[in-house]
């Protein structure tokens, strides 16, 4: 089945350790979307790529990056993560960014701990 | 800033009891809105969507929405809740104020249901 796969599912990383998550998708659906999901929190959109062009939000801090070597891979760099960075990192895709079709396809999320 | 709330974080029923989840968006233009849906481990699914049309939306697993404009509201109901269907509920909104496509996300509705 076509789907959006992260990886790992668990991560736990050191403060100031820098961190890598991972996201695929098989839909070959030309935009890719990381959000931050904090406990009881809204999703919040970080950034997204259309093609390879890159997308950053205006409060997206600059302790997160992002690289989309092809259409199927993107990850989600985490310089020096700090207490705060602490979430669940979905990752999302869409065929187009605009139109009246529009709609996201979801990851299960990558649950990142910091300690 | 634009922005999206769910009224109830919380919500307990017993089957069979009917169900309505109240969401509110603060933003005067024209908007796509969704409704997604989190089972217990799994990743968020499309639940419904409105685009344009008829207001009253019919999504998957017998629940419907109703976009009310003058109330800035998409509520989300289902007539008889089943134990299926607890979940994680997300209300998102797409402004469609030029460029990309974007969701906004409420907070999201905890629901459990008991048999």
């Amino acid at each position: 089945d076509a789907m959006v796969i992260q990886n790992p599912r668990y991560q736990v990383t050191q403060f100031g350790k820098p961190v890598t998550l991972s996201c695929s998708q098989t839909l070959n659906h030309n935009v890719m979307y990381w959000y931050q999901q904090k406990s009881s929190q809204a999703p919040k959109l970080l950034f997204h790529y259309y093609d390879k062009d890159f997308n950053n939000e205006a409060d997206t801090p600059d302790n997160f990056q992002s690289r989309r070597p092809n259409t199927s891979f993107c990850f989600l760099d985490i310089r020096s993560p700090g207490l705060g960075d602490a979430a669940m990192y979905l990752c999302a895709t869409s065929r187009l960014r605009t139109g009246s079709s529009y709609e996201q396809y979801f990851g299960p999320g990558t649950r990142l701990t910091v300690t | 800033a634009q922005s999206v709330s769910q009224h109830n974080h919380h919500v307990i029923l017993s089957e069979a009891a009917s169900l309505e989840l109240g969401c509110n968006y603060s933003y005067g233009g024209t908007v796509n809105l969704f409704w997604y849906v989190q089972y217990p481990g799994q990743h968020l699914q499309l639940l419904l969507k409105y685009f344009s049309g008829d207001p009253l939306v019919k999504g998957i697993k017998g629940f419907e929405a109703e976009f009310i404009k003058s109330k800035f509201s998409f509520n989300l109901r289902k007539p008889s809740v089943q134990w299926s269907d607890t979940a994680e509920y997300f209300c998102a909104v797409n402004p469609l104020s030029g460029g990309y496509n974007k969701l906004i996300f409420g907070a999201g509705t905890r629901l459990a249901v008991h048999p």
